[in-house]
């Protein structure tokens, strides 16, 4: 599976979009991205994954570049509660490969 | 559906005792993850199972980590004899598996565990 680059830490102001960047520029072409966050002391939450289009749901939006090398998760409307650490993973989504691997994730902080 | 249940939720042993951390994974799952994870390594992957049979346990430090999932209801993590450096939160995941389409991996609480 492809390595991801994330930064370690970003503050956002209440009510502010959050745009956290992911880099997973040896990704090939049948290997998705996938964000997970996990909020202090709780086990980590599914957010969103995409393969090359970009995706929507009630919790975040997922761009991807042309190029699959790199992603952003955008939190549009950042609550005090979305403070937690956000994990961007690469993985083929295959019956065989079952495995969901976390790097060190980036740090989110929202501020009032 | 109670989500993915974890017992105990902490745990404080003495260096060379058995542990053992239960999990009882949300009802029609058919794979299991253990994690471990310490603000140094962060978050590793121990070993995982699909219909009960062990896929990958490359993440399992050592001989004195040991896992079973005798059925797919309930699965264990031993540790024997625990070490100090075992100290850290051990979290259990369930999801359904197959092929196509991804399913979300659902996190229990975890277990805190604390080798004096």
């Amino acid at each position: 599976d492809a390595k991801t680059t994330q930064p370690p830490s970003m503050d956002c102001a209440e009510g502010r979009a959050a745009n956290l960047p992911c880099n997973h520029s040896t990704i090939s072409g049948n290997e998705y991205v996938y964000w997970y966050r996990q909020i202090h002391s709780q086990g980590p939450q599914y957010i969103i994954h995409g393969l090359k289009n970009n995706e929507t749901n009630e919790m975040a939006s997922l761009i991807i570049t042309e190029d699959r090398k790199s992603s952003t998760l955008i939190l549009p409307h950042a609550t005090l509660r979305d403070t937690a650490v956000y994990y961007c993973i690469v993985r083929r989504n295959s019956y065989n490969n079952n495995d969901m691997r976390f790097g060190a994730g980036t740090r989110l902080t929202v501020k009032p | 559906d109670a989500g993915v249940i974890q017992s105990p939720r902490h745990e404080v042993t003495e260096m060379g005792q058995e542990v053992t951390l239960r999990c009882k994974p949300i009802s029609g799952h058919n794979s299991l993850f253990w994690y471990r994870q310490t603000m140094m390594r962060g978050l590793e992957l121990l070993i995982y199972f699909n219909n009960n049979v062990p896929i990958d346990d490359s993440g399992m430090p050592e001989d004195r980590f040991s896992a079973k999932m005798p059925n797919a209801s309930f699965s264990t993590l031993k540790i024997q004899p625990s070490e100090p450096r075992d100290s850290a939160v051990y979290f259990c995941a369930s999801r359904t598996s197959g092929t196509g389409s991804y399913n979300e991996q659902f996190f229990g609480p975890g277990t805190r565990l604390t080798v004096l």
